[in-house]
């Protein structure tokens, strides 16, 4: 089956740090790739997308590049800011052997401290 | 685009007692999803909907667990019986159909069992 394993944390950075948390995953066919972020006390929300192989997915000075020759998908950022506090989720999804269902990673806590 | 809407937030209730969650999802989105979240754990797929029909249910979804989604707009979740093993935080998400569309979260209900 499918499942994806992130980097294990908690990972503390100070502001204007560089920022990588390790994704890789297992899957039948051909994923698409996601990752989320979660604050404190809200749902989860999409930061980046990635469908196919060699995209990336950015968004909010993140990034993401789908990797299918190491079937990675790791997130990164130049230079990470006290609002980044968060937990990150790397997913993915396969809509041929699994339909739309998410399956996530453990999930990563990220802080930074000014 | 008024997001993904939980109710309720919160729920505490005795072992034994059945509950009930409802989440209602961006309006023009008819696909439908619940997932269940632990402390630390990122979510597990639970079942989803097209419109009003349950297209997969995950096997962590046991007998005690039923989701309806009567008119293809808002999706109810009912856990009978509860028990321990059963708090967690649930979520719905809810995309537009086709491949790759992101599913956009609500910020969940929190169960609690006493």
């Amino acid at each position: 089956g499918n499942s994806v394993t992130q980097m294990e944390g908690p990972v503390t950075l100070s502001e204007e740090a560089f920022l990588t948390i390790n994704c890789t995953y297992t899957a039948t066919g051909y994923p698409s790739l996601f990752w989320y972020v979660q604050y404190p006390g809200e749902g989860l929300q999409l930061l980046l997308k990635a469908t196919k192989a060699d995209d990336k997915g950015s968004n909010k000075g993140f990034e993401a590049t789908y990797r299918k020759e190491t079937t990675s998908f790791h997130l990164e950022k130049g230079s990470v800011q006290v609002s980044d506090s968060a937990v990150y989720f790397c997913a993915l999804s396969e809509e041929e052997t699994s339909g739309s269902r998410l399956t996530f990673g453990e999930g990563t806590q990220l802080t930074v401290n000014p | 685009d008024t997001g993904v809407s939980q109710d309720p937030r919160h729920k505490i209730t005795k072992r034994g007692q059945n509950v009930t969650f409802r989440c209602d999802p961006i309006s023009e989105h008819n696909r439908l999803y619940w997932y269940r979240q632990t402390l630390g754990q990122g979510p597990e797929f639970l079942t989803y909907f097209q419109n009003e029909a349950q297209l997969e249910k995950s096997r962590l979804l046991s007998d005690r667990f039923s989701a309806e989604r009567p008119k293809g707009s808002f999706s109810t979740l009912e856990i009978q019986r509860t028990e321990q093993g059963d708090s967690a935080m649930y979520l719905c998400a809810s995309s537009l159909p086709g491949l790759n569309q992101p599913q956009h979260f609500g910020d969940g209900t929190r169960l609690s069992i006493l």
